[in-house]
């Protein structure tokens, strides 16, 4: 199985700063049709998980632009540019390129 | 607009097994493969299995195969997850999503099984 690793943020973060999560997966989600099966999924308290990212680097529909991913093959970093209450929730990123699919541990955002 | 309408909250004895729906609304079912994710309280997301509508084909994660059994009704554009033999391990909030990584990615509210005697 590809295993999903996650890191952590220095909670809390204060509003308006930028943050970056990173991922990193055992084995390379670059796939021959050239993209990157790499999501980024938000899970708001309370709430359903919200696609925020696919194929690493696409922002799902809806979602805002101070939201970005990058990566290689293996390591990949959301960013979020000037957090705001709203961002507040566990960060997941999850891998779309085999079965089974696989989940990181989530990454915690909190707001001072 | 595509949405996914789980069933409600169970409590269920030890040794029982249960049934959960998700419905699909705004869009054929067979439009997706449907899976199944497992989020035990304040922990996070584990995936359990999908199933093809079109031609119920299943694949599961190694750790569900002797617990989840996924099933779907096109006719009533409905995917089922039943788990049998619970445990106090399998008390979790289940979701059903398209997971489809893409712009038609779609969640159900998820449903919290309790698992007590």
């Amino acid at each position: 199985d590809i295993v999903m690793t996650q890191g952590a943020l220095p909670n809390p973060v204060p509003s308006g700063e930028s943050v970056s999560i990173t991922c990193r997966s055992s084995k390379s989600l670059l796939y021959s049709d050239g993209k990157t099966y790499l999501n980024w999924y938000l899970q708001r308290p309370g709430q359903s998980p919200q696609l925020l990212i696919y194929w690493m680097s696409t922002r799902a529909s809806g979602v805002s632009d101070r939201f970005s991913g990058s990566g290689s093959g293996t390591d990949f970093t959301l960013k979020i540019s000037g957090v705001e209450a709203e961002d507040v929730g566990v960060y997941y990123c999850q891998q779309g390129l085999e079965f089974p699919r696989t989940f990181g541990a989530g990454t915690k955002l909190e707001l001072k | 607009e595509v949405q996914l309408q789980q069933s409600g909250a169970e409590l269920v004895r030890p040794g029982t097994s249960v049934k959960l729906s998700c419905k699909v609304s705004g869009d054929t079912i067979t439009a997706y493969y449907m899976h199944f994710v497992k989020q035990r309280p304040g922990q996070g997301l584990e995936w359990i299995g999908r199933i093809d509508p079109e031609d119920d084909s299943t694949k599961y994660a190694e750790k569900f195969k002797n617990k989840a059994t996924l099933t779907a009704d096109t006719s009533s554009n409905t995917a089922y997850l039943k788990l049998s033999s619970l445990t106090s391990e399998d008390t979790a909030t289940y979701f059903c999503t398209t997971l489809t990584g893409s712009s038609a990615d779609y969640w159900g509210q998820g449903v919290m099984v309790t698992v007590s005697s």
